[in-house]
């Protein structure tokens, strides 16, 4: 049982590039999430789904997709990335929303 | 708006109690939870409260009142290894979960 898994650990990227962090989970949870947390703050939410085909943007989803196609995977989507968007991404699931989260290992992005 | 008041810092010697306080105004509640997060990795969880009153798990504990929108995390014989951030997150109406900045917490020996 792996838990929540992400790919990359770690990326850069230039101005106006593109790319998708995975995240997949086992547990067969229902809700999944994307947070991005910059140094010294807490979470924000970008976005999250209650099931496979429904997604909902979260606190901030500007600049960002998700798409969910599986119980299991729960993709984030950045398209013309920015120095704002430099920051670590966690992936996260539960069973149901006010149950405990469980976080993946987090991926750090830099965008220069 | 919804707002999760943390003290950023803390400092507390090894073997020491510390208490780390959480103050919240949300839309509705529907429990509180407590992950700890060390440097450079993910939180983990480390309690939830629903009821008011005190829950203990071996070293930690955790209180809650509702009534007054407060709740905090006690810290029993502070280890090295509990230098963390302890992130205080509750359960809005909509079943969403609101995260505070978070309390960094340093030992010393």
């Amino acid at each position: 049982n792996a838990g929540v898994t992400q790919t990359p650990k770690f990326r850069i990227l230039k101005i106006g590039q593109s790319m998708t962090l995975q995240c997949t989970q086992d547990m067969n949870h229902n809700y999944m999430y994307w947070y991005r947390q910059d140094p010294g703050m807490g979470l924000k939410l970008i976005y999250y789904s209650v099931g496979a085909g429904i997604t909902d943007k979260g606190e901030v989803p500007n600049g960002y997709n998700v798409s969910r196609s599986t119980t299991e995977d729960f993709p984030l989507r950045l398209e013309l990335a920015a120095p704002s968007q430099t920051s670590v991404y966690f992936c996260a699931s539960s069973y149901e929303s006010q149950e405990t989260q469980y976080f993946g290992p987090g991926t750090r992005l830099l965008v220069l | 708006g919804q707002n999760i008041d943390q003290p950023t810092e803390m400092t507390a010697t090894e073997g020491a109690i510390v208490q780390i306080n959480c103050t919240y105004q949300t839309s509705g509640f529907n429990g509180l939870f407590w992950y700890q997060q060390h440097a450079g990795e993910a939180p983990t969880f480390l309690s939830y409260n629903v009821l008011d009153g005190l829950e203990e798990k071996g070293r930690f504990s955790s209180f809650l009142s509702r009534s007054k929108g407060y709740s905090y995390l006690l810290l029993k014989e502070l280890q090295m290894k509990d230098s963390a951030s302890y992130l205080c997150a509750v359960v809005d109406s909509n079943y969403q979960l609101i995260w505070g900045a978070g309390t960094k917490l340093i030992i010393k020996p």
